[in-house]
This record gives structure tokens, sequence and C-alpha cells, in this order.
């Protein structure tokens, strides 16, 4: 079965400054997909980012950015010039590439505070 | 565009009492999905449904009853809650591609005393 660990329960980062959130996951699987989310305060769960296993270029969307290890199988998460609408809980998830399947298989989350 | 729509927000309700939770989405997305949100487990997958009058079970579907008759809806229902239910439930859909992200709802808390 796979599972998803996000490592960092809590993390903190000055405004303006670059974070990096962790995510290792455990899959035999050689086709699958990677999400990371975030849920700031309102509770909303919003996509930031995803990546496909079998693409080896790194996602990029505007300030965040991932780097997929497919042999380590990490998928970390970089949040560059960090805004204080960056504070939420962040999710990393996972899903098989298989026919009808959508499950996500989600990680516990990291809680990131943004100081000014 | 309206998205993804829960209701109600907050629902407070006694235990033993059937409370169902709405869900529409106006994308006409093949997927949708059904999760609890509790500290310590994270989200976990109700029920999810591939398609109208198509539903399967998730992680933890004991006390929850879902249907969708139309593509837009999907209600779940608990048909006698109970406090163990007490948790903050999201609705998500996605499009029928394999790489589609799940887009969610804003979520309902809802508190069984």
């Amino acid at each position: 079965a796979q599972t998803v660990t996000q490592s960092q329960p809590e993390m903190s980062v000055q405004e303006a400054e670059t974070v990096t959130l962790s995510c290792t996951y455990d899959t035999s699987e050689s086709n699958y997909y990677l999400f990371w989310y975030k849920q700031p305060p309102s509770r909303q769960m919003i996509l930031v980012i995803r990546q496909e296993a079998y693409k080896q270029q790194n996602a990029t969307e505007n300030r965040f950015s991932v780097n997929f290890q497919k042999a380590a199988k990490s998928f970390s998460l970089k949040i560059s010039d960090s805004q204080l609408g960056d504070t939420a809980m962040y999710f990393c998830a996972f899903m098989k590439h298989a026919g009808n399947n959508r499950k996500l298989i989600w990680g516990l989350g990291t809680s990131l505070a943004v100081n000014p | 565009d309206a998205g993804i729509t829960q209701s109600p927000r907050y629902k407070i309700t006694e235990t033993g009492r059937q409370v169902t939770l709405m869900c529409h989405q106006t994308w006409s997305h093949s997927y949708m999905f059904w999760y609890r949100q509790d500290l310590g487990h994270g989200l976990r997958l109700i029920y999810y449904s591939a398609a109208a009058d198509i539903t399967d079970k998730g992680e933890v579907p004991d006390g929850y009853v879902v249907s969708r008759s139309k593509t837009e809806n999907f209600p779940l229902t608990l048909e006698s809650a109970t406090r163990s239910q007490t948790s903050v439930y999201f609705c998500a859909s996605s499009e029928s591609g394999s790489q589609a992200a799940q887009h969610f709802g804003d979520g309902t808390r809802l508190s069984i005393l």
C-alpha cells in the first residue's frame, strides 16, 4: 500500500525568504502523480502544484517549485519569496495512474507560518 | 463560475439524527469525492463516484450513505449520526483524465452533540 510522509509538522520562515517542505512516499508503482495542496486558515483546500512521475522536469508555478527525486521517492516543495498569505497547512498527496482509480493518499500536513 | 459548492457550511445536530451534506459542482466533472478531515488523521476518503449512478467505498465508509443520480450532485448522508462523526467534511471533483487534480469545496463543519 502507498504511504505519504511529511516529516515536518511545523515550520516557520521570515517574509521574503525561501522555505522547503519535505514529502516522501512509498510505492511500487512506476507511474503516478504527486500533488501539493495548501489549506489556509479559511479552510479552503487549494491545489498548489502537480507533478507527473514520468516527467523528469520539476514542476513550477510562479513562486512554488518542486524537487522531484523519483529514485529517492521524494517530492519537496520550495516556496520562494515567502509572503504572509503563504501561511497555511500544506499537504502532499499521491495518486496512482491506474484506470478509474482516482484515490489520493495524503500526508498529515506541515503547518507553515510566515513571519513579518 | 461557481465551481464546487457545499452546504451547509456549519451544522450542529444531535446523536441519532439523520443529516445530509450537499455538494454541487458546475464543471460537469466525472469524478466526485467525499473526505473527512480530523486532527491527527489528515484527510480520509469516505466515498467516491466515477460517474452518475456509480459509487464506491473509500477508506472510512461506515455510517455514511451516498447517491449520485445527477452528475452535478453528490450528497452525503449520515443515517444515524454519532459523536465520532464530528468532523470537517470536504467534497471534491475532478475531470476524467488520469492526470486530473481534485478541486475542493469550502468544507462543512459538522458537530454532533
